[in-house]
């Protein structure tokens, strides 16, 4: 099993719809975990940090579900300019070591 | 968050030759990281740099092929050694002030023809 799991996509979605990734992870003593933006050709930007709660920025709502080792990031209203690659990242233990997964390609089509 | 700022940000190198990656940091920072990401693929840790000692590497990269310095809180190179064209890919710095969210730099292109 894969450490940090996702649908590579793509997501081909028209402007305003809602659209949503998930992602698994394998080690169940990790902490921390985030989604990170990358676009083409540029360095990973932080998203957001998903916590066990649930978090929400905007039209951005990450979820966490620990039992089920499962994370899940929710966009709604697409926009143009959302489209990226979106990777899950996990923080795999006490040595801050991340691991990022493949990445989901999204394009949102105007 | 802090700005990183990493040279060259490209570069075209002959195999054989070494090329050595400048992370420059706008403030000091606790942990900086040196991640690989090849072609099409997702970023991969290299090792962490550790202020005053030795670099931690993960697993399958050596500190032959892949020295690291980090003299203080704000800098810290990585050399890539002997290059051959399997080393092609976008080297990536990053930097972390609370040991948990990580920010990354812009990315070094390196081609090894």
């Amino acid at each position: 099993r894969k450490e940090v799991e996702q649908d590579p996509g793509p997501f081909n979605v028209p402007e305003g719809a809602t659209v949503a990734f998930n992602c698994t992870y394998s080690n169940s003593a990790s902490q921390s975990f985030f989604w990170y933006r990358q676009d083409c050709r540029k360095e990973p930007k932080l998203l957001m940090s998903v916590y066990s709660s649930g978090n929400e920025d905007g039209r951005f709502t990450a979820q966490l579900n620990r039992a089920s080792q499962y994370i899940s990031l929710l966009i709604r209203d697409s926009k143009l300019s959302d489209s990226a690659t979106y990777l899950c990242v996990v923080n795999w233990d006490a040595t801050n070591k991340l691991i990022f997964g493949t990445g989901t390609l999204l394009a949102v089509q105007p | 968050s802090a700005v990183i700022s990493q040279k060259p940000s490209r570069d075209i190198c002959q195999r054989g030759t070494s090329l050595t990656i400048q992370c420059q940091v706008d403030s000091q920072v606790t942990m900086m990281f040196w991640y690989r990401q090849q072609p099409g693929q997702s970023l991969t840790l290299i090792a962490t740099a550790n202020q005053g000692s030795e670099a931690t590497y993960e697993s399958g990269f050596v500190i032959d092929k892949f020295p690291i310095s980090r003299p203080n809180l704000t800098f810290s190179t990585l050399t890539v050694s002997n290059m051959s064209p399997e080393d092609s890919s976008i080297y990536l710095c990053s930097v972390s002030a609370t040991g948990e969210t990580q920010y990354f730099g812009p990315g070094t292109r390196l081609l090894v023809l």
